[in-house]
C-alpha cells in the first residue's frame, strides 16, 4: 500500500526566501505525481503535474522535481510571497490506477512580512 | 482547466439525516471522483463515479452510506446517509480527462459538512 509523507508538517519563512518542500513515497512504481495548494476552508488548486518519465516541471516561481528510484519529490518555491501561504499537498498516482491519487499529509506554509 | 462547482458550499446537519452534494463541471470529463477530508487530515478517496453504472468504492466506504450518482459526463451527486458527527468533513469532487491535461486532476471548491 502506497504511503506518502511530507516533511516538514509546518514551515514559517520571511518574505523573499527560497524554500523547499519535501514529499516521499514508499512505492516507486508511480504513474505520476501532482502538487496542489489548499487555502484554508477551500478546495485544491493544481500546481504541477510530473509524469513518471519526467524529472522536473516548472511553472513561474515553482519548480517540482521527481526522483522515482529514491521515492522523493521536492517543490521549490523561489522568492516567497505572503500570498504563497497555504497548505501544500503532494499526491501520487499508481500504474494501473493512475486516476486514484494517494495524498500526503501536507505542509502548512506561512510566509511572513 | 475545468470549472467545477459544488453545492452546497457548507451545511450543518442533525445526526440521522442525509445530505446530497452536487458536483457540476462546465465540460464533459472522462472520470469523476469523490474525496473526503476529515478535520486535520489529508484527502481520502471515497469512490469513482461511473457514468451510467454503479460507482466503484474504495475499501472502507460502502454504497449504503455514500450512494453516488452520475447521470451524464458533467454531473455527479454524493449522498452522505444517516449522518453521525464522525461524518463531519470537507467533501470534494474531482475530475480527470479534461481538455489538454488528460492525466491531471482538478478539484471542486469542496462542501464543508458539520454534523451535530
Amino acid at each position: 500500500k502506497q504511503e506518502v509523507t511530507q516533511i516538514p508538517a509546518a514551515l514559517s519563512v520571511p518574505e523573499g526566501e527560497n524554500l523547499v518542500l519535501n514529499c516521499s513515497f514508499t512505492d516507486s512504481a508511480i504513474y505520476n505525481l501532482q502538487w496542489f495548494r489548499q487555502d484554508p476552508g477551500k478546495g485544491l488548486t493544481s500546481l504541477l503535474l510530473i509524469q513518471s518519465s519526467q524529472r522536473e516541471q516548472t511553472s513561474g516561481r515553482l519548480n517540482a522535481s521527481l526522483d522515482k528510484s529514491s521515492g522523493r519529490s521536492t517543490l521549490y518555491i523561489a522568492a516567497s510571497q505572503p500570498g504563497d501561504s497555504a497548505t501544500y499537498l503532494c499526491a501520487v498516482g499508481a500504474f494501473g490506477t493512475a486516476s486514484k491519487l494517494t495524498f500526503g499529509t501536507g505542509t502548512r506554509l506561512q510566509v511572513t512580512l | 482547466s475545468a470549472v467545477i462547482s459544488q453545492k452546497p458550499s457548507r451545511d450543518i446537519c442533525q445526526r440521522g439525516t442525509s445530505l446530497t452534494i452536487q458536483c457540476q463541471v462546465d465540460s464533459q470529463v472522462t472520470m469523476m471522483f469523490w474525496y473526503r477530508q476529515q478535520p486535520g487530515q489529508s484527502l481520502t478517496l471515497i469512490a469513482t463515479a461511473n457514468q451510467g453504472s454503479e460507482a466503484t468504492y474504495e475499501s472502507g466506504f460502502v454504497i449504503d452510506k455514500f450512494p453516488i450518482s452520475r447521470p451524464n459526463l458533467t454531473f455527479s451527486t454524493l449522498t452522505v446517509s444517516n449522518m453521525s458527527p464522525e461524518d463531519s468533513s470537507i467533501y470534494l469532487c474531482s475530475v480527470l480527462g479534461f481538455g489538454g491535461a488528460p492525466n491531471e486532476q482538478f478539484f471542486g471548491p469542496g462542501t464543508r459538512l458539520t454534523v451535530l
